[in-house]
């Protein structure tokens, strides 16, 4: 099994604060995805990417996959407390299953 | 709207006990996944299969068996439950080569072995 690693494990702000949490790998994703899981659900599929450099965007989240594919990066403008969950990354090498992160767990306090 | 349904949400079953874990799909998916969540070790696939009567070993598929009879459910057995199977079990679902379309999820079942 890759490892792939997630930072920060936790994070708390304030609603209206910026963030950016990570996904890293040493080896070459051949394509990444990012979930988020609120209490008591299963994941829910945000974005998939699949090529160096890219930068993909919905609404306040953008995602950026780095240029040699081994990093990837969720950042969130202005957070609301809808956004409250955990953020999971999912890497794929060379076309094989997905392995998921451990998660960063966040908390947009009112 | 498409789904992923696990029969239960919550679940307790004592030590030694045979426990079924039942996961139906409506979108006609071909790859079908079971996973377990644990605090600080995040998901950890068990078994998948990719078409009926298909399966495959995924990183800790001790204690555990699954059934695939049909292409819509995909069923997760532990033969003899113990105490370090409680966790959160998750189905999930895909079309396409191994997941790159991104998988579906149920909802989970929690399952406390006592």
């Amino acid at each position: 099994t890759q490892l792939l690693e997630q930072s920060p494990q936790f994070l708390s702000i304030q609603e209206g604060e910026n963030l950016t949490v990570y996904c890293n790998s040493s080896s070459v994703f051949s394509s990444l995805q990012w979930y988020r899981q609120e209490p008591g659900e299963g994941p829910v599929l945000l974005v998939t990417v699949v090529t160096g450099g890219e930068v993909k965007k919905l609404k306040r989240l953008t995602f950026q996959f780095g240029d040699a594919r081994k990093d990837s990066s969720l950042h969130i403008t202005a957070a609301q407390p809808g956004d409250t969950g955990l953020y999971l990354c999912a890497g794929a090498w060379a076309g094989n299953q997905f392995y998921f992160g451990t998660g960063t767990s966040l908390t947009v306090i009112p | 709207d498409v789904k992923v349904t696990q029969s239960s949400r919550y679940l307790v079953k004592r030590t030694g006990e045979k426990v079924f874990l039942e996961c139906v799909q409506d979108m006609d998916h071909e790859n079908m996944f079971w996973y377990r969540q644990d605090p600080g070790l995040g998901l950890r696939l068990i078994y998948f299969s990719y078409d009926v009567k298909m399966k495959e070993k995924g990183d800790i598929p001790e204690g555990y068996s699954v059934s695939r009879e049909k292409k819509e459910r995909f069923s997760l057995i532990l033969e003899s439950a113990s105490t370090n199977q409680t966790s959160m079990y998750l189905c999930a679902s895909s079309f396409g080569r191994q997941g790159r379309y991104g998988y579906t999820f149920g909802s989970g079942t929690r399952l406390t072995v006592v």
